[in-house]
C-alpha cells in the first residue's frame, strides 16, 4: 500500500515558535505538495517540489519555507509561526513526468496545528 | 495562470437521482490530468475518477463519470444514482506535467460541498 505520512495529526504551539511539519512517502514519488485547507477557501498550495533539493512557490508560500533533501521527505517549515497559520495541512504526492493514464495522488492524513 | 473553479459552494440532490458538478480550468499547458475528490466529514481525500488532457474518451468509474470538454475548459463530474454516503466535499484538481514552465504543479478548486436528502 502506497503511504504518505505526515509526522504530527494535532499541534499546538505559541506565536513566534519555529515550526516543522514532516511529511514522508514511500513509493519514489517525483513531486510532493504542501497545502493548507481552510473552510470556504479549499485547499491552497503552499509549495510543491518535482524534485531532490527542487522547490516551487505555490499560491500563498508567505511565512513557510521548505526542505527536500531526500526524495521520500518533504518537510514544510513555519519559520515564525502566527495566528492566521492556524489551519490543516495536507501533504501530497505523485508520479512525475510521462504516461498520465492512471495517474492519481496520494495524501496524507492532514496535520491540524493551532497557534496560540 | 493557472487556476481551477468550482462555481457551487453547496448543493443538494436527493437520493437515488442524479447531479453534477461544475469544474473549469485555465492553462495554456496543453499537458494535464484532471481528478475529482471527495472528502467526508472525517478529512481523507478519496480519489474519484482521472482524465488526462490527451484521453478522448470521458473517464467513467462505477457511478462517477466526467464530462470533459475542452474547447470550453470544462471538467464536470456526473454522479449518477446518488447515495447517503455520497455527501460530501468534492474537490476538483489539475495537475500539469510540466511543459510549458508549469513543472509538476498541482492545484484545486474550492471546493463544492454535497448534500444528500432522503
Amino acid at each position: 500500500d502506497v503511504k504518505v505520512t505526515q509526522s504530527s495529526r494535532y499541534l499546538v504551539k505559541r506565536t513566534g515558535e519555529k515550526v516543522f511539519l514532516e511529511c514522508v512517502q514511500d513509493m519514489d514519488h517525483e513531486n510532493m505538495f504542501w497545502y493548507r485547507q481552510d473552510p470556504g477557501l479549499g485547499l491552497r498550495l503552499i509549495y510543491f517540489s518535482y524534485d531532490v533539493k527542487m522547490k516551487e512557490k505555490g499560491d500563498i508560500p508567505e511565512g513557510y519555507s521548505v526542505s527536500r533533501e531526500k526524495k521520500e521527505r518533504f518537510s514544510l517549515i513555519l519559520e515564525s509561526a502566527s495566528t492566521n497559520q492556524t489551519s490543516m495541512y495536507l501533504c501530497a504526492s505523485t508520479f512525475g513526468l510521462g504516461d498520465s493514464s492512471g495517474n492519481t495522488i496520494y495524501f496524507g492524513e492532514g496535520s491540524w496545528l493551532t497557534v496560540v | 495562470a493557472q487556476k481551477i473553479t468550482q462555481t457551487q459552494p453547496g448543493m443538494f440532490v436527493q437520493e437515488k437521482e442524479a447531479v453534477t458538478l461544475d469544474c473549469t480550468y485555465d492553462t495554456s499547458d496543453q499537458s494535464y490530468g484532471l481528478f475529482w475528490y471527495k472528502q467526508p466529514s472525517s478529512g481523507e481525500m478519496i480519489f474519484l475518477i482521472y482524465q488526462g488532457s490527451y484521453d478522448e474518451q470521458n473517464a467513467t468509474e462505477g457511478r462517477y463519470s466526467l464530462n470533459f470538454q475542452k474547447a470550453r475548459k470544462s471538467a464536470n463530474l456526473v454522479i449518477s444514482a446518488s447515495q447517503l454516503g455520497d455527501s460530501a466535499m468534492y474537490f476538483c484538481a489539475m495537475f500539469l506535467w510540466g511543459y510549458g514552465g508549469s513543472q509538476g504543479n498541482l492545484i484545486f478548486g474550492k471546493g463544492t460541498k454535497l448534500s444528500v436528502k432522503p
